[in-house]
Parts: structure tokens; C-alpha cells; sequence
């Protein structure tokens, strides 16, 4: 069964702020999704990224995808409220559509 | 177009009853997924049909089953329901255009399951 570890678990900080989330894997995957999901909803995809090495930025987040397609990280520069959320990855490659990590708890205060 | 719709949206239910979930995918659609979540597991895959077919399953024991129906909405059951089941149960649908690396898939809100 294939993993995705996340890190960290939780994490509040301040409006401003810059963050970075980890996702790690021992297993490689064909493609990698983040998601991010708000109290009472589905999941919502941000971005894929599919090649090794591969970086997509999207307004103040980017995404990079190791360069042995085992690892990810999102990273947010100057933090809002409204970026608060649950942040998850996902990979795709086995026999299940989707494996998802256990997420990230963002909190941004004002 | 409308986004992926789930019924009920909330569920009571006692130990060893049984449940039915609905979930209707964007039209067009022909993949549906669903999945558990609960806060110490996160998000598992349950399984996923396509054209009427189960096409891949996790790993859940056999009182977890589902079925597909010709215009791609999909139901799960749950029987002899156990207090671990309580759960968020989220459907998701797809294009599934040649099953590509790429294919989005498209959540609903979800149905919250609480097992008395």
C-alpha cells in the first residue's frame, strides 16, 4: 500500500506570514494533486503536477514536485485569513484512484 | 453545471442497521469514486465505478459495497453498522478520459454518517 506522509499536522500563523507543507512518500507516483477542504465541504483540487522537478506557481502558492516523483511541497507566501483551510496531497498511481496523505490544518489569524 | 450532489447530507444511525448513500456526478461524467474520512485515518479510498462497473476497491471489508447505475449516479451501503464507521463519506466524479494521469476529480460535500 502506497503512504503519503504530511507534515506538519497542524499549523497557525500570522497574517503575513510565509508556510511551507511537506508531503512524503517512499513509493513514486505518477502524478501528485493538492486539495484544499473547507469545514463542511468536499475537497477542492489546487493544482497536478506530473513530471519530476516539475514547480506551478498559482497567485502566492507554489508547488514543486521532487525530482523522483516521491515528494511534494506547497508553499505560501504572505498568508491570509482566507487561506485558512485543510490542505491535502494526493497521489496517483496504484490500484486506488486516490491516496491521500492525513493533511495539514492551516489556520491564519488576522 | 451543477457540481457532484450527495444525499442525505446527515445520517443517524444505530449499531448494526445498514445505510444507503447517493451521490449524483456532474454530467458528462462517468467515473465515480467515493471515499471515508474520519480525523485519525484522513481520507481512504473506498472504491471506484465506471460504466456501471467496479473498476478498483480499497481496502474495506465486504460491508462496504456500491453500485453504479446506468446514468453514472452511484450509491454505497453500509451494513451492520459499526460505531468506527461514523464517518464523512465523500463522493467524487470524473471525466476519466482514457484514464489519464491528469483526470480532476470532483468532490461533493460529503455525507456525515454518525453511528449511534
Amino acid at each position: 500500500t502506497q503512504l503519503l506522509e504530511q507534515s506538519p499536522q497542524f499549523l497557525s500563523i500570522q497574517e503575513g506570514e510565509n508556510l511551507t507543507v511537506y508531503c512524503n512518500s517512499s513509493s513514486v507516483f505518477s502524478s501528485l494533486q493538492w486539495y484544499r477542504q473547507e469545514p463542511g465541504e468536499g475537497p477542492v483540487l489546487l493544482v497536478t503536477v506530473v513530471t519530476g522537478g516539475e514547480v506551478k506557481k498559482l497567485k502566492r502558492l507554489t508547488f514543486q514536485f521532487g525530482d523522483a516523483r516521491k515528494d511534494s511541497s506547497l508553499h505560501i507566501t504572505a498568508a491570509q485569513p482566507g487561506d485558512t483551510g485543510l490542505y491535502l496531497c494526493a497521489g496517483q498511481g496504484g490500484s486506488e484512484k486516490l491516496v491521500f496523505g492525513k493533511g495539514t490544518k492551516l489556520t491564519v489569524n488576522p | 453545471k451543477a457540481g457532484v450532489t450527495q444525499t442525505p447530507r446527515y445520517l443517524i444511525k444505530t449499531r448494526g442497521q445498514q445505510v444507503t448513500l447517493s451521490c449524483s456526478p456532474i454530467s458528462g461524467h462517468r467515473s465515480v469514486s467515493w471515499y471515508q474520512q474520519t480525523p485519525g485515518q484522513g481520507l481512504q479510498f473506498l472504491f471506484e465505478y465506471f460504466s456501471e462497473t467496479q473498476r478498483n476497491k480499497g481496502n474495506f471489508p465486504g460491508r462496504f459495497s456500491g453500485r453504479q447505475f446506468s446514468n453514472s449516479r452511484s450509491e454505497m451501503n453500509v451494513s451492520t453498522l459499526e460505531l468506527g464507521d461514523s464517518a464523512l463519506y465523500l463522493c467524487a466524479s470524473s471525466l476519466d478520459q482514457a484514464g489519464g494521469l491528469t483526470d480532476t476529480q470532483y468532490f461533493g460535500p460529503g455525507t456525515r454518517l454518525t453511528v449511534l
